[in-house]
């Protein structure tokens, strides 16, 4: 069963914030929610992940609703670099759970 | 540069004849895991090595094995393979599976069946 629902696609004008939903209405209060991306003909790359409060690093912030029913991934000024699949992901911290990537969002950044 | 590096990065073989996938990680760590991602679809974990002990997931096909001599590489061996076979296989790396789960992932390698 999917933990997360993601749009299929979305687009972006080149240098606005790009901001990718992800409803994950099911998760546990022991889950956190990790996002990665996948530019084509490569292999996926680590974004951000975060539990309950937002996050923000170099590449990304993550803001979680406080009910933790969904987040959103914000790319701040988004470059053509920035297209790409992108994964919500939830999982456990506990024992060997994986990594399970549901279908994900394309986003296309526009010049 | 530390890195997660998958040969070679484009593989054709026949129907049926074996076929073996490479992986060498510097980064050191101790868990490493192999994937298919079929085209337009997400990827699928097939297994995994926690440094030395073999974690297969249930649905994958017995005609996949792997094999991990040392920390830094490791090795998917596809015996028979077939048209379905067909894939994107990727490589990733963590330290651990322990709270901080951020792994490494290769270039890929792309599998073509004829």
């Amino acid at each position: 069963d999917a933990k997360t629902t993601q749009p299929t696609s979305m687009d972006c004008a080149e240098g606005r914030a790009a901001n990718l939903p992800c409803n994950h209405s099911t998760i546990s209060g022991n889950e956190y929610v990790y996002w990665y991306r996948q530019i084509h003909s490569q292999g996926p790359q680590y974004i951000i992940h975060g539990l309950k409060n937002n996050e923000t690093n170099e590449m990304a912030s993550l803001i979680i609703t406080e009910d933790r029913k969904s987040s959103t991934l914000i790319l701040p000024h988004a470059t053509l670099r920035d297209t790409a699949v992108y994964y919500c992901i939830v999982r456990s911290n506990f024992g060997n759970e994986k990594l399970t990537f549901g279908t994900g969002t394309r986003l296309t950044i526009i010049p | 540069d530390a890195m997660v590096i998958q040969n070679p990065r484009y593989q054709v073989t026949q129907f049926g004849k074996p076929v073996t996938l490479s992986c060498s990680q510097t980064l050191n760590h101790n868990v490493m895991y192999w994937y298919q991602q079929k085209s337009s679809q997400a990827p699928k974990l097939l297994f995994h090595y926690y440094d030395k002990d073999f974690n297969n997931e249930a649905d994958t096909p017995d005609n996949f094995q792997s094999r991990r001599p040392n920390t830094s590489f490791c090795f998917l061996d596809i015996r028979s393979p077939g048209l379905g076979d067909a894939a994107m296989y990727l490589c990733a790396t963590s330290r651990d599976q322990g709270v901080f789960y951020e792994q490494y992932f290769g270039p890929g390698t792309r599998l073509t069946v004829t």
